[in-house]
């Protein structure tokens, strides 16, 4: 699996866009690029997941270059219940998935 | 309820005592992982199941970590001769099938602590 390589920390403040860069340097050709978000005491929730380009759900944006090397997870006017730990996985299969520490957002009001 | 079930959600414990943890994944879903979680870090991949079969356990931190599933349904995480350094909080997840490209879906975990 390729390892991924993202800020330990971020600060934000209502209504901005976010954005979370995460480094995927080794990424392989049937690999996805999937972010997942954490809150305090529950575990991890699927928020989107691409392969190239761009892609867009009701919650998000990712953004992934041509070269696939990195990807960008763009959180549109985050509110205070944004504040969570965002893990950026890369990967085939799900065998000995590596989630990393994450990028802990933390939203101010 | 649709969601993945743990449970217990917490128990504390004496040292060298054998815990069982349980996981009730989303019906349907044919694939079923376990993952530690230590105190402010990440998820740290234990096992995963397809239907009752568990391909790879080396992920199981030693030999006193084991894993069962029947009726690809529930699954049991057991730990014999708990020590310290396994108090985390154990997460489960299930998917519709394995691999990347399907989500998975969480529990709220089993939080762990030995005394």
């Amino acid at each position: 699996l390729a390892k991924t390589t993202q800020p330990i920390s971020m600060d934000s403040y209502e209504g901005q866009e976010v954005n979370i860069t995460c480094s995927h340097n080794n990424i392989a050709t049937n690999d996805y690029i999937t972010w997942y978000q954490q809150f305090p005491s529950q575990g991890p929730r699927f928020i989107i997941q691409g392969y190239k380009t761009k892609v867009t759900n009701e919650v998000a944006s990712l953004f992934i270059p041509a070269d696939r090397k990195s990807s960008t997870l763009s959180l549109p006017r985050v509110s205070l219940s944004d504040t969570a730990v965002y893990y950026c996985l890369v990967g085939d299969t799900t065998d000995k998935l590596i989630f990393g520490t994450g990028t802990r957002l933390q939203v101010f009001p | 309820g649709a969601g993945v079930s743990q449970s217990p959600s917490n128990k504390v414990t004496e040292k060298g005592k054998d815990v069982e943890l349980r996981c009730d994944p989303i019906s349907g879903h044919t694939a079923l992982y376990w993952y530690r979680q230590r105190l402010g870090q990440g998820l740290e991949f234990l096992i995963y199941f397809q239907g009752n079969s568990a391909p790879d356990k080396s992920g199981l931190p030693s030999d006193r970590f084991s894993a069962e599933r029947t009726g690809e349904s529930v699954s049991t995480l057991t730990i014999q001769r708990t020590q310290q350094e396994d108090s985390a909080v154990y997460l489960c997840a299930s998917s519709l099938i394995q691999g990347l490209a399907e989500p998975q879906h969480f529990g709220d975990g089993t939080r762990l602590s030995i005394l």
